[in-house]
């Protein structure tokens, strides 16, 4: 499988604990994105990185979040103190630079859920 | 500040039935205009990408069209099958930003 891959699947976590996902793009994308999606809406920015650069962040994304890709290869999104409100769909997505709109390939997403 | 909007937020259909589903933007200045379906409790597919400078993009039996004056995208489904039952989602870009602003979407069902 060549696609957006995510892990894990699901996390359940006691309030106040740090979590950690992984994002693995597809191999030869140079643009990697994090968004996140709760029930019945749809998805919200929250960071972008080219390469290895975070180049852009929501304002969603408070002092709790951290995003890295190491080597511009796979991203992890970490969350500290987790709260309530953090309970949602994580997705990632991926991207090759075209010099236009590019067409965004999304993981099946990890669902957070803080307890 | 760019909002996107997905009226109806759901659908019910009979097989076999053509159907158009809308999605509005307050920003005319778009960069383009994507369609995706999502499956329940998974990630997003890409549909079909309009650019600006486009009026159309099909795909099969999926036809896209984009009317940034009026600040409308509609995508068309041809006789709708079972399997086209899924949420569908349109996302804006804005100036090349790589940022996509999202509508509720559209939950679809497709009775056999």
């Amino acid at each position: 499988d060549t696609g957006v891959s995510q892990d894990p699947r699901h996390k359940i976590t006691k309030r106040g604990q740090n979590v950690t996902f992984r994002c693995d793009p597809i191999s030869e994308h140079n643009r990697l994105y994090w968004y996140r999606q709760t029930l019945g809406q749809g998805p919200e920015f929250l960071t972008y990185f080219q390469n290895e650069a975070q180049l852009e962040k929501s304002r969603l994304l408070s002092d709790r979040f951290s995003a890295e890709r190491p080597k511009g290869s796979f991203s992890t999104l970490e969350i500290q103190r987790t709260e309530q409100g953090d309970s949602a769909m994580y997705l990632c997505a991926s991207s090759f630079q075209t010099g236009g709109g590019e067409k965004l390939f999304f993981g099946s997403g990890t669902q957070l859920s803080v307890l | 500040k760019q909002e996107v909007t997905q009226i109806p937020a759901a659908l019910s259909v009979p097989e076999g039935e053509n159907l158009v589903l809308n999605c509005s933007f307050t920003d005319s200045a778009i960069y383009n205009l994507q369609w995706f379906r999502q499956d329940p409790g998974k990630g997003l597919t890409s549909l079909l990408l309009i650019q600006s400078s486009q009026r159309e993009q099909t795909s099969g039996r999926l036809n896209a069209s984009l009317d940034k004056s009026s600040g409308r995208s509609t995508l068309y489904i041809a006789a709708s099958q079972p399997g086209d039952s899924a949420t569908y989602l349109c996302a804006s870009e804005m100036d090349s930003s790589y940022k996509l602003i999202f509508g509720s979407g559209t939950r679809l069902l497709v009775r056999p």
